[in-house]
């Protein structure tokens, strides 16, 4: 069975510092993806940042980027230079390929970013 | 291009009555799926369906039944409301696993209140 974990009901930040958000991840799945998305205030799921388990260079989108830890089953969303606008609930997920194609996600992290 | 589209928006059901909320998506989309999302719960995973004709229960499946007669819509269906689905649903399609560049794609959400 896949889980995935987020230690961090909450989350805040100044503006324009540096935020790490956890997750944690279990799979029986060789192959699977890892998804952060945000969902703001008007309800809307946005992807975020997508990580491929075979590939190992950390995915990164513009002021995001994560950290793809296989071996720990750890995939941690940085945000750097936090604004404004990414305050929002942010879930991690992970996407089994080949013998579970479900869709699972974390509880989430509330992030506050403070003026 | 229209994406996911989720009907209604909002609903509120008197307990025992049943209702149908609708999901299209016009991206052919092989995959698509029903999440609830519940105050610190995170998406659970209700019914999640891989192509047509083919439907599997998720994580919380009481209560709901689906079907998935063509590619592109995925109704879910309450057959007597209790108030403990009370909840904001989320539906989502994405292209199989196995793709490349795979990302769910959500619809805007339903919110239900069973009184």
């Amino acid at each position: 069975a896949q889980t995935v974990t987020q230690s961090q009901p909450e989350m805040s930040v100044q503006e324009a510092e540096t935020v790490t958000l956890s997750c944690t991840y279990d799979t029986s799945e060789s192959d699977y993806y890892l998804f952060w998305y945000k969902q703001p205030p008007s309800r809307q799921m946005i992807l975020v940042i997508r990580q491929e388990a075979y590939k190992q260079q950390n995915a990164t989108e513009n002021r995001f980027s994560v950290n793809f830890q296989k071996a720990a089953k750890s995939f941690s969303l940085k945000i750097s230079d936090s604004q404004l606008g990414d305050a929002a609930m942010y879930f991690c997920a992970s996407l089994g390929q080949g013998g579970s194609e479900k869709l699972v996600f974390g509880k989430g992290t509330k992030l506050t970013v403070n003026p | 291009n229209a994406g996911v589209t989720q009907t209604p928006k909002f609903q509120v059901l008197k307990t025992g009555q049943s209702m149908t909320l609708q999901c299209a998506q016009d991206m052919n989309h092989e995959y698509m799926s029903w999440y609830r999302q519940d105050p610190g719960m995170g998406l659970r995973l209700i019914h999640y369906s891989v192509g047509a004709g083919i439907t599997d229960q998720g994580e919380v499946p009481n209560g709901y039944n689906v079907s998935r007669s063509t590619t592109e819509d995925f109704p879910l269906r309450l057959l007597s409301a209790a108030p403990s689905q009370t909840s904001v649903y989320f539906c989502a399609s994405s292209r199989y696993v196995g793709h490349q560049n795979t990302e769910a794609f959500f619809g805007q959400g339903t919110r239900l209140t069973v009184v």
